[in-house]
């Protein structure tokens, strides 16, 4: 199984609410990523977390908060965005890199957000 | 630093054209190869990869050759079928390290 799930599919939000995005993997990676996508353009990376901790943060404005509360489980909490982060939000999952071999990363559908 | 270039898009064929898209790359050390596809409102999936000098990567008909005295990778296909059509993403990534570089990605339209 190389199945790398997300909930929910659609999302619209507005520039006040609170909202989650979730990602779940059962393939036993240590890797979980986050990835922004705009239309027409490749996956921007997010956040990485390895072994659950936070080892990559590409200086994501603080209204993005990941959490990996366990090995299978990746949140994104989402709070006061603005329109422009509208995007096809991108959950990955990969074993831990060892020195000499480069896994590859399995990617989620995505969860597709609107803010208005 | 590392960077991914693909040819330009977007791609036209008709059913059963044969299909290249060219890709090179910049990297430090001895990086992985990959070419991803992403068809309309979906998410990417990994078409294939290949990890060191002249590996060949192959699945549902495409291959690409990891060329490392042209710094190339591209993506090949004997005859493409309508359901092809997608965006392919060519991406390396560093040995050590979880970081993936991507190129900006080749539409291809397949025509009946």
């Amino acid at each position: 199984d190389t199945e790398v799930t997300q909930t929910p599919k659609h999302l619209v939000m507005g520039m006040t609410n609170k909202k989650s995005l979730k990602c779940e993997q059962h393939m036993g990676h240590r890797a979980m990523y986050w990835y922004k996508q705009k239309a027409k353009k490749p996956p921007e990376l997010m956040f990485v977390y390895s072994y659950e901790k936070l080892s990559i943060n590409e200086s994501v404005p603080s209204r993005f908060s990941p959490e990996c509360p366990n090995s299978s489980l990746l949140n994104l909490h989402l709070h006061a965005l603005q329109p422009e982060d509208s995007a096809l939000y991108l959950c990955a999952s990969s074993q831990v890199d060892l020195i000499a071999y480069s896994y590859e990363q399995y990617f989620g559908p995505g969860t597709r957000l609107t803010v208005t | 630093g590392n960077s991914v270039t693909q040819m330009e898009g977007p791609v036209t064929l008709s059913e059963e054209a044969f299909l290249t898209i060219n890709c090179t790359y910049t990297a430090t050390g001895y990086p992985s190869l990959f070419w991803y596809v992403q068809y309309p409102g979906e998410g990417l999936q990994l078409l294939l990869k290949a990890t060191k000098a002249d590996d060949k990567g192959s699945n549902k008909g495409f291959e690409a050759t990891y060329r490392k005295e042209t710094t190339s990778f591209h993506l090949e296909k004997g005859s493409v079928q309508v359901s092809d059509s997608a965006v392919y993403f060519c991406a390396l990534k560093e040995t050590s390290g979880s970081r993936l570089t991507f190129g900006e990605g080749t539409q291809l339209t397949v025509n009946p």
